[in-house]
């Protein structure tokens, strides 16, 4: 149980359409950043928000964007889905894996797998 | 620029013994974090094992730990004991930069096969 939860879990969308993935975190950390992961590769960052602003982006274009809430939870937008945009979308949440020296790192959920059609 | 590299797509190991995967990390900041991240075939990416670039001791997290070579750049993970349990993706990451929170970059992976 990472305390970070992700919905849905499978989505299959047509090009063209617009799509919205959630993310939430027990956690209550006030960092969310999103994840694309391509088949057959590693995941590439696309945007990070704190505090309910984006402080972090990826080399994605701008029909990706993104939402925080007070509540921490967070969303993912993709307007105009190309086909190439078919990937799993994870979101992670900070957390402390050395809590002694205050260094931080990222846990993630089980992520959402998009297919465009 | 920052980059991870993992040059082995693929590893297969007996159970029971140890197996070693490869990674080498390229960055100019004095403060960085390194990851090794499990990604069975459900998709999660659950945390394994963490080294902070001043730490001086390698990392040990049960049967995982990491071979931290500073001067040569890797980051080796070595899981002891394999068990079937353990096939799945690895991936190596690393955070870098200080002040704010940095994004991770990561490797291409290794698939990692144990047989009976």
């Amino acid at each position: 149980e990472t305390g970070v939860t992700q919905s849905p879990t499978h989505l299959i969308k047509t090009r063209g359409q617009q799509v919205t993935l959630r993310c939430s975190s027990q956690s209550g950390h006030n960092t969310v950043s999103w994840y694309q992961q391509a088949l057959g590769q590693g995941p590439q960052f696309i945007f990070q928000y704190y505090r309910e602003e984006e402080n972090g982006r990826g080399n994605f274009p701008p029909r990706f964007s993104g939402l925080q809430f007070p509540n921490y939870s967070s969303e993912l937008n993709v307007n105009a889905l190309e086909l190439d945009d078919s990937a799993l979308y994870l979101c992670a949440s900070i957390f402390s894996p050395a809590r002694d020296r205050g260094d931080y790192g990222y846990t993630f959920g089980s992520g959402t797998r998009l297919t465009v059609v | 620029a920052q980059k991870i590299t993992q040059t082995q797509p693929g590893m297969f190991v007996q159970e029971k013994e140890a197996v070693t995967l490869d990674c080498t990390y390229d960055t100019s900041d004095p403060s960085y974090g390194l990851f090794w991240y499990k990604q069975p075939s459900s998709g999660e990416m659950i945390f394994l094992i963490y080294q902070g670039s001043y730490d001086q001791q390698n990392a040990t997290e049960g049967r995982y730990s990491l071979n931290f070579q500073k001067a040569r750049k890797s980051a080796n993970l070595v899981i002891s004991a394999s068990q079937l349990g353990d096939s799945a993706m690895y991936f190596c990451a690393m955070r870098g930069g200080s002040g704010g929170y940095n994004k991770l970059i990561f490797g291409a992976g290794t698939r990692l096969a144990v047989h009976p």
